[in-house]
């Protein structure tokens, strides 16, 4: 199975700051990835497939990089709707496989 | 518009069964590929299993935590996606959600959980 390991598992940021969250998987996944952000007693919500396209109707305060296996989710200019808990996923190859989340908080 | 709806979660004792149920509107099931996802309580995402669309015979795929145990079907006439779940375990606790994901799709749409206790 492939691993994704997310780094930091948690984060504090202040209104207006920007900040990246890092994907690294076991093995390449060429660009088979996606973010996703979850809030709490939420469903997860898709922002990045493709680990650099923006879902339908995202904003583009949203933005991902990355091939092979590291990627970054990169949000900029940060409003309190934002803070939430953020996932990586591959899609590379089966068991489909997610990072441990990163918890983005209000510092 | 696009809607995922969920239901059949509930308690159950270790051991039992159970049928969680995705019902699809907006979209004719059967040209997409569907996953289940689930989440333990305070845990991450596990992706669970997965039924191809009808132009790929409806294949599925599991992960290895839950094969053998729970089996994803659908049923046209209703649009709607199942996932069985046997032999359950107190460690398959979890709210469990439906998706449209895979082959172009990149699971924009999701069902709004269903919490699957398993207890004594």
């Amino acid at each position: 199975d492939i691993q994704m390991t997310q780094s930091p598992s948690s984060l504090s940021a202040s209104v207006g700051d920007r900040v990246t969250i890092t994907c690294r998987a076991s093995q390449g996944i060429s660009n088979y990835l996606v973010w996703y952000q979850q809030k709490p007693g939420k469903a997860p919500k898709s922002l990045i497939y493709a680990a650099s396209s923006l879902q339908s109707g995202v904003p583009s305060k949203f933005s991902g990089s990355g091939s092979g296996t590291d990627f970054t989710l990169t949000i900029n200019s940060l409003q309190p709707e934002d803070f939430a808990t953020y996932y990586c996923q591959q899609y590379y190859n089966y068991p489909l496989t997610f990072g441990g989340g990163t918890k983005l908080e209000i510092k | 518009e696009v809607q995922l709806v969920e239901s059949g979660g509930g308690l159950v004792q270790p051991g039992g069964s159970l049928r969680l149920s995705c019902a699809a509107s907006g979209f004719t099931l059967s040209d997409y590929y569907m996953d289940w996802v689930r989440q333990a309580p305070g845990k991450g995402l596990e992706w669970i299993g997965r039924s191809r669309d009808k132009a790929n015979t409806y294949k599925t795929e599991y992960a290895a935590s839950v094969e053998d145990r729970f089996t994803v079907s659908r049923d046209e006439s209703k649009n709607s996606l199942y996932l069985q779940m046997n032999s359950l375990k107190t460690e398959d606790t979890a709210v469990y959600y439906c998706t449209r994901g895979g082959n172009g799709n990149f699971w924009e749409y999701w069902g709004q959980g269903a919490l699957v206790t398993v207890s004594s």
